[in-house]
């Protein structure tokens, strides 16, 4: 199975700072990476697909990247709203996984 | 619009099996993938099966000894069973649609699932 180690497990920011989440793949999975934010109490919702590609009706300041086998997730000017567990996911092969989260917490 | 809606048991005692049910609306089983992902409290998500369009089914190998997908397409649902349930089965279990290019686009609810005697 594909492994997706996620980094860091939480932070704490301001609002309007800039914060950036990472997923490393244990190997080769192209662009096959999703990034979903989960709400307390609330499934999850997807945010950015195919490692760059914005979901309908995210906002802009959500953007994804790449490089090699590290994906990243930015959210400029950080907001009260965007509080909440993000993970990435691998659709690359089956079994889909999941990275471990990261909790993110406005100070 | 498209909606999941799982229902079933809230309480489960341990060894017996959890039935769960996925019901749909916006979209028709024989032309998307459902899947189903659970997260026990306070931790991440672990995928757990698929129902494909075409009615194969896969499974996680840590499950499959355990875990059954099936449905029933004249109502709109897809069917969990899961065998031998111990404490830390106990979780959130959600169905989610595979989207067209191959991500979860809509999840349901989740419906809360305690396994304990």
């Amino acid at each position: 199975d594909i492994q997706m180690t996620q980094s860091p497990a939480s932070l704490s920011a301001s609002p309007e700072e800039i914060v950036t989440i990472t997923c490393q793949a244990s190997q080769d999975i192209g662009n096959w990476l999703a990034w979903y934010q989960q709400k307390p109490g609330k499934s999850p919702q997807l945010l950015i697909y195919s490692a760059t590609s914005l979901a309908d009706g995210i906002p802009s300041r959500f953007s994804g990247s790449r490089s090699g086998t590290q994906y990243s997730l930015k959210i400029s000017r950080l907001q009260v709203e965007d509080t909440g567990i993000y993970y990435c996911l691998q659709r690359y092969s089956n079994p889909p996984t999941f990275g471990g989260g990261t909790k993110l917490e406005l100070k | 619009q498209v909606q999941l809606k799982e229902s079933g048991p809230g309480l489960v005692q341990p060894s017996q099996t959890l039935s769960l049910t996925c019901t749909v609306s916006g979209f028709s089983l024989t032309s998307y993938n459902v899947h189903w992902v659970r997260q026990p409290p306070g931790k991440g998500l672990e995928w757990m099966g698929r129902m494909r369009y075409n009615g194969d089914t896969s499974y996680n190998s840590a499950l499959k000894s355990r875990l059954s997908i099936s449905r029933d397409t004249s109502k709109n649902q897809v069917f969990l069973k899961m065998n031998s349930l111990q404490t830390d089965d106990t979780g959130t279990y959600y169905c989610t649609r595979e989207d067209t290019r191959h991500y979860f686009d809509y999840w349901g609810q989740g419906v809360m699932v305690t396994v304990s005697s």
